[in-house]
């Protein structure tokens, strides 16, 4: 069963723009959630996270939104550029192992 | 300090044969961690590896199989290797146990044919 969804493969964005993905996840059992992002031909980077204590992470122009109730949560990007053109995966961190999302190719146009 | 290393980069094996994958972790990191990529299906964890132990087993076939080292290198092996084995084997890892910031190597590509 698949524990961390992300149920939109791909994404398209203007440069400039606004960027959201978003992630559900099933287990209310996990404590902690990171977005990473992977470049063809490279391991996945780590991006950003938070904890299931608060709702909401901000860092530059990334920010990452908890929705405990309903298990969701999302990455946003403001504002798009260029190189954030990657596969971004979620994660959620539960019995001593990270759990990823199927992952979103997100694709910023000039 | 250097990255996550993972050798051989790119290999090419033949269904039945049996493959071994290296990891070198961040020097001081005692975690390490291997995930299975294909695509459509994210990152799928096989098992993680804690100051020589393995603390932690995904759900795949006893033909996967890993250790680690005192000096916290790992390997993976899988044995008796069918077409649906070839993928991105990405390897991880972090300083504790908790798993926070995992830091990922470049991945070893198996073609199984």
């Amino acid at each position: 069963d698949q524990q961390v969804k992300q149920n939109s493969p791909s994404l398209s964005v203007q440069e400039g723009r606004i960027s959201i993905l978003n992630c559900d996840y099933t287990n209310s059992m996990f404590d902690y959630f990171l977005w990473y992002k992977k470049y063809p031909a490279e391991g996945p980077t780590f991006l950003i996270s938070i904890s299931s204590i608060k709702d909401k992470n901000e860092d530059g122009r990334f920010t990452v939104f908890l929705n405990k109730s309903a298990k969701h949560l999302s990455l946003h990007i403001v504002p798009s550029q260029p190189g954030d053109s990657a596969v971004y995966f979620c994660a959620a961190r539960g019995a001593q192992k990270l759990v990823f999302g199927q992952g979103t190719r997100l694709t910023i146009n000039p | 300090k250097a990255g996550v290393t993972q050798t051989p980069r790119y290999l090419i094996k033949t269904r039945g044969q049996q493959v071994t994958l290296s990891c070198s972790p961040i020097s001081g990191h005692r975690s390490v961690s291997w995930y299975q990529q294909t695509p459509g299906q994210g990152l799928q964890f096989l098992f993680e590896y804690f100051s020589e132990t393995q603390r932690n087993k995904g759900n795949f076939p006893g033909r996967f199989s890993g250790r680690q080292f005192s000096n916290s290198r790992s390997e993976m092996n899988v044995s008796t290797l069918e077409l649906g084995d070839s993928a991105l084997y990405l390897c991880a890892s972090s300083l504790g146990q908790d798993l926070y910031e995992q830091y990922f190597g470049p991945g070893t590509r198996l073609t199984v044919t």
